[in-house]
């Protein structure tokens, strides 16, 4: 069975510019959150999606969004990209949503901006 | 308080056991987890732990919870330089702006040869 893949693995792009990166989950997963990883903050949650629908959101701007598609593949999109928003987004599924399944990573997508 | 916490450094030797601890927050929390990152890559998940038990192993795994303390530990037997990564404990919490999964910030295991 195919693990959670994030498309592509790296980008560099520079301020004012936007991003969009891909999520494809473990084939039955419903559920797709996104998180960003910064040495500084740690792992913080960004959105999860869950039958094409956001069911929560973290408290970022919104130049950060996100979709899911009816094949449970999301994508998340940053506008007007900031130095700060240099990170490793990583975006995890699970069959269901709650936090009573486990969730499963992707290698994720390191962003960088210049 | 509202944070999961870890000490964020261990190192040990080779062979030795290693006992990486944790603490959570919420008493309501029924599934708690750990998860290994190795470098440049994402978050691996080791093992899980539902709330109505007190201890699960396997493997060179083992998983204690102290639900009274709200403590969780994950100890590793026979410690390889492959071990070598961060790992993350996480309790879940349904929904909120923090989402299912809370964690903390990680532990950082170095094994010496």
């Amino acid at each position: 069975k195919a693990g959670v893949t994030q498309t592509p693995r790296y980008l560099i792009k520079t301020r004012g510019q936007q991003v969009t990166l891909s999520c494809s989950p473990i084939s039955g997963h419903r559920s797709v959150s996104w998180y960003q990883q910064t040495p500084g903050q740690g792992l913080q949650f960004l959105f999860e999606y869950f039958s094409e629908t956001q069911r929560n959101k973290g408290n970022f701007p919104g130049r950060f969004s996100g979709r899911q598609f009816s094949n449970s593949r999301s994508e998340m999109n940053v506008s007007t990209l900031e130095l700060g928003d240099s990170a490793l987004y990583l975006c995890a599924s699970s069959w269901g949503t709650g936090g009573n399944q486990p969730q499963h990573f992707g290698d994720g997508t390191r962003l960088s901006i210049l | 308080g509202e944070d999961v916490e870890q000490s964020l450094f261990l190192s040990v030797r080779e062979g030795d056991s290693s006992v990486i601890n944790c603490t959570y927050t919420d008493s309501s929390s029924t599934y708690l987890y750990w998860y290994k990152q190795e470098p440049g890559a994402g978050l691996q998940l080791l093992t899980y732990i539902f709330s109505n038990m007190d201890m699960k192993q396997d493997q060179r795994l083992t998983v204690l919870l102290n639900k009274k303390d709200k403590h969780l530990s994950l100890r590793i037997a026979d410690t390889q330089t492959g071990d070598s990564a961060i790992y993350f404990c996480a309790e879940n919490r349904y929904g909120g702006s923090q989402g299912n999964l809370i964690f903390g910030k990680g532990t950082k295991l170095s094994v010496k040869p």
